[in-house]
């Protein structure tokens, strides 16, 4: 069974760095990439950045200045890390998983981590 | 970026009634495959978005055949018949034929 789950600090204070960890079971990292979506609250929705099987990384060039996922394959982990946070940052933030043979990018999701960037 | 818009924002339904949400992309989702990559998501109060139709027109997995998807190139459309009160939620397209994917900007569905 895929699953994926979304955890973090909650609570970010401007300027700060953010860190979240999607952790996964039911599947490995090294066959399927796992996306990260953000949702501003009673927003839409958009695309971060993706860790892919083979360790390779793109980003949104919207944040790729401030963006940067990484992973832990023993520990089915992987991290997203975001600089120079503001509150317009603020927003559910979901990791995803695709499904190559159906070339579907976010087929399976986590339940959500919400983030609230205040001081 | 591609822009994806959808219409109508907000749709007032009857249950048991039928509904069509329109997504219209600023380029052609025809991939240099041959694909077209445009899917709908249902996201549903409260909770995680959820794959509908992928490819256009292919019911994901569970999902009941009340939901039918069409359309080609650039104007896209899903329709909903014989509303049931778990349809409600926001509706989202999404492309994923140009990098980097991109989504529309939903549609509520909602009771009148």
């Amino acid at each position: 069974q895929v699953q994926l789950k979304e955890s973090g600090p909650g609570l970010v204070q401007p300027s700060q760095t953010l860190s979240l960890t999607c952790t996964v079971s039911g599947f490995s990292l090294t066959s399927y990439n796992v996306h990260w979506v953000r949702q501003p609250p009673g927003k839409g929705l958009e695309w971060m950045g993706r860790m892919r099987y083979n360790g390779d990384t793109s980003y949104n060039s919207a944040l790729k200045s401030r963006l940067s996922i990484s992973r832990d394959t023993s520990k089915n982990q992987v991290f997203l890390k975001m600089n120079s946070l503001q509150t317009d940052d603020t927003g559910t933030y979901y990791c995803t998983r695709d499904i190559p043979h159906l070339a579907l990018w976010f087929a399976y999701w986590g339940q959500g981590t919400l983030v609230t960037v205040s001081s | 970026d591609v822009l994806m818009t959808q219409t109508p924002v907000s749709l007032p339904v009857s249950l048991g009634g039928q509904v069509s949400i329109s997504c219209r992309s600023s380029q052609s989702l025809v991939h240099s495959d041959g694909n077209t990559y445009l899917h709908w998501y249902l996201q549903k109060p409260g909770q995680s978005p959820q794959l509908l139709i992928y490819r256009v027109s292919n019911r994901f997995s569970g999902v009941p055949d009340r939901f039918s998807g069409s359309g080609s190139g650039t104007d896209f459309t899903l329709k909903i018949s014989r509303v049931e009160p778990e349809d409600l939620g926001v509706y989202y397209c999404l492309q994923s034929t140009h990098f980097p994917p991109t989504f529309g900007g939903g549609t509520k569905l909602e009771l009148k």
